[in-house]
């Protein structure tokens, strides 16, 4: 079961702030963050394991809240660098298949 | 030097015919993935190889076949081409374990006529 993603698109101009959601019905054991431009393959951001941590990367950063099953992924100051479809992938606890949301389409524009 | 490395790049074909895309690893990975992008840019998991022996089997056609002669290696076959199977093929590995990430081939644009 793949997660759920939200929004479906943003559009921002360059210093704006973004947050994009991803949801679960099952329980995880991992949340993945990618960022996919145009043309090329996901590129991974980060990892959230079990145990709800939140971590940095420059200035985009990501939640993982375990008891609702749900990670967010922060941009602050957005760069036009950042513009590309976003996609969140999770683990669930029995098993390893990553599954991917529908992605969250980002625009950065100056 | 590519760490996954997937052939060919582009590939336009008629409906009915027979393809492979190849996809080599030089990570020294243990589990390989086979990932479908279709137009609306969805990422759906297809196959997961771990040390050649298959761990998913999503409800894909049984005309996509994944074939893995050592674990530095993961092929699709896909016999019967159709419409339907044009999308972007995306080949990944990570090592073994959950707490890897996952590291993508450049991917493999199949066009069915």
């Amino acid at each position: 079961q793949q997660p759920v993603q939200s929004p479906q698109a943003v559009i921002l101009r360059e210093g704006e702030d973004a947050v994009i959601n991803c949801s679960s019905s099952k329980a995880l054991y991992s949340v993945h963050w990618y960022r996919q431009k145009h043309g090329e393959a996901p590129v991974f951001l980060m990892i959230l394991l079990k145990g709800g941590e939140q971590k940095g990367h420059e200035k985009i950063s990501a939640s993982f809240n375990e008891k609702k099953q749900q990670s967010s992924l922060y941009l602050t100051a957005s760069q036009l660098s950042y513009s590309g479809t976003y996609f969140c992938g999770t683990e669930t606890v029995n098993n390893n298949d990553m599954r991917f949301g529908a992605g969250t389409r980002l625009t950065v524009k100056p | 030097d590519t760490a996954v490395s997937q052939t060919p790049k582009y590939l336009v074909t008629q409906m009915g015919n027979d393809k492979s895309i190849k996809c080599e690893q030089n990570l020294g990975h243990d589990t390989m993935y086979w990932y479908k992008q279709d137009s609306k840019k969805f990422l759906k998991i297809m196959f997961s190889y771990n040390n050649k022996e298959l761990i998913i089997n999503e409800t894909v056609p049984n005309r996509f076949s994944p074939k893995s002669p050592d674990k530095a290696h993961l092929n699709l076959h896909i016999n019967s081409l159709e419409l339907g199977d044009s999308a972007v093929y995306f080949c990944a590995s990570r090592s073994r374990g959950r707490a890897g990430e996952l590291f993508f081939g450049e991917g493999s644009r199949l066009t069915v006529l």
